[in-house]
């Protein structure tokens, strides 16, 4: 059964770079067919994606995050990474990884981490 | 850009029929799906490829979507079906989803 588990910091201060990583057990990150994304929920509102990269490295990005985001992808360890550059209080939020199937659905979602932008 | 509109809330009694809209131009000639989420858990896909149920979701929740609206009906309903649902499809090149409806279960 595919798992996925973020991990990274749950507090990051104004104007630094926000760091997580998502690790995928159960499967292989390199399968064919599937994307690896990046979601966020901030309290109490809704769902907003960040990005989704492939095994090769190509990606897709949010075009409203877009210059903020850089998603990669570690094949050898199984995991792929999200930073999220200069961020502010509005980038506090819980943040999920996701496995991205064929470009569709979001299939299974890791447990999420809180991360709260605060000095 | 893309948008999809949900409305912001819905409530049913038990035991009857809830329906959630989600509505965006042309989503009928898109791939719709819905997640279900419960406070203080991840969300869940409960419908994919507007109509699919994956593993281990009850026959009582299915999907449509045509013209330009998706529908998700969850018949029967129970109280364990109070959550959070949120639509999703992809277009050009990006990931919308929709505010998501709260559904209540009176």
């Amino acid at each position: 059964q595919l798992q996925l588990q973020e991990s990274g910091p749950g507090l990051v201060k104004p104007s630094e770079t926000l760091s997580l990583t998502c690790t995928v057990s159960g499967g292989s990150i390199s399968s064919s067919t599937y994307y690896w994304g990046w979601i966020r929920q901030p309290p109490g509102k809704g769902l907003d994606w960040i990005g989704s990269i492939y095994y090769s490295g190509s990606t897709y990005y949010n075009p409203s995050l877009k210059s903020r985001v850089t998603i990669s992808v570690d094949t050898s360890k199984n995991q792929f990474s999200l930073k999220l550059s200069s961020v502010t209080a509005a980038d506090t939020a819980v943040y999920y990884c996701a496995r991205h199937v064929s470009l569709r659905e979001f299939d299974p979602w890791g447990q999420g981490t809180l991360v709260t932008v605060s000095s | 850009s893309y948008e999809l509109t949900q409305p912001p809330s819905v409530s049913v009694s038990p035991g009857q029929t809830a329906s959630i809209t989600c509505s965006g131009d042309k989503l009928g000639d898109k791939n719709a799906c819905w997640y279900q989420q419960k406070p203080g858990q991840s969300p869940v896909l409960v419908i994919y490829q507007d109509r699919q149920r994956p593993s281990g979701i009850p026959e009582r929740i299915s999907g449509s979507n045509s013209g330009n609206t998706a529908t998700l009906t969850i018949s029967g309903t129970q109280a364990m079906d109070e959550a959070d649902y949120f639509c999703q499809a992809w277009d050009s090149s990006t990931v919308v989803f929709g505010g998501g409806t709260k559904l209540t279960v009176l």
